[in-house]
């Protein structure tokens, strides 16, 4: 079983839906949860960041973490075209250890 | 991310050569590392260097080797490249201690293909 599993999807949403986006994790002493957005032929970037589990809302997206279920989500409200992207999850122990990312879920959006 | 840069942008490269990556930030973070990237297998990391002096293998360092030139500078080399390092190759930075959780920052990446 991999650390971290992400479903690769593609996921295909018309535009103003709302969008899940899911990772399962194996190792419970993970404490740091984090939302990448890739944009095609970019380096990812920091969408979300979290400490040990709750929610944290920034605008449209919502970062949830449920580590009794050892699952984290990621929510996109009102989703628009320029949403488009692979986003990966990541993780680490504590700060200053290695992050360990999902494999990404490619994400469209259509207007 | 234009505060990491790194070059080349994209590389054609026969088996067997000696192939360099370079990258440089301007962030003026500590630690530095290289991921490559690959289609079904998402992110990996090869080598991470904590601040000069300091540098560690990450999950896949066969085949690699790096040298941190500077705080400013870390470079991945492919020795005798082989076509399964047909990839594409991050570089990134953090800045650990400052209250920005060790937030890593990436640069644009170099798309590699070994013929």
């Amino acid at each position: 079983q991999k650390e971290v599993e992400q479903d690769p999807g593609p996921l295909s949403v018309p535009e103003g839906a709302i969008v899940s986006l899911n990772c399962t994790y194996s190792n419970s002493a993970f404490q740091y949860f984090m939302w990448y957005r890739q944009y095609s032929r970019k380096g990812p970037e920091l969408l979300m960041y979290t400490y040990s589990s709750g929610n944290k809302e920034d605008g449209r997206f919502t970062a949830q973490v449920d580590k009794s279920s050892k699952y984290i989500s990621l929510f996109i409200r009102d989703s628009q075209p320029s949403d488009s992207a692979t986003y990966l999850c990541a993780m680490r122990l504590q700060a200053g250890t290695a992050l360990i990312f999902g494999k990404g879920t490619t994400l469209s959006v259509s207007s | 991310d234009a505060d990491v840069t790194q070059t080349p942008r994209n590389r054609i490269t026969k088996t067997g050569k000696r192939i360099m990556l370079e990258c440089s930030q301007t962030k003026g973070h500590d630690r530095m590392y290289w991921y490559r990237q690959d289609p079904g297998l998402g992110l990996r990391l090869i080598y991470y260097s904590f601040d000069v002096k300091d540098i560690n293998k990450g999950e896949i360092s066969d085949g690699y080797s790096v040298s941190r030139q500077a705080q400013a500078k870390f470079s991945l080399s492919l020795e005798s490249a082989i076509p399964n390092q047909t990839a594409l190759y991050f570089c990134a930075t953090s800045d650990y201690g400052t209250g920005d959780t060790d937030t890593q920052y990436f640069g644009p990446g170099t798309r590699l293909t070994v013929l």
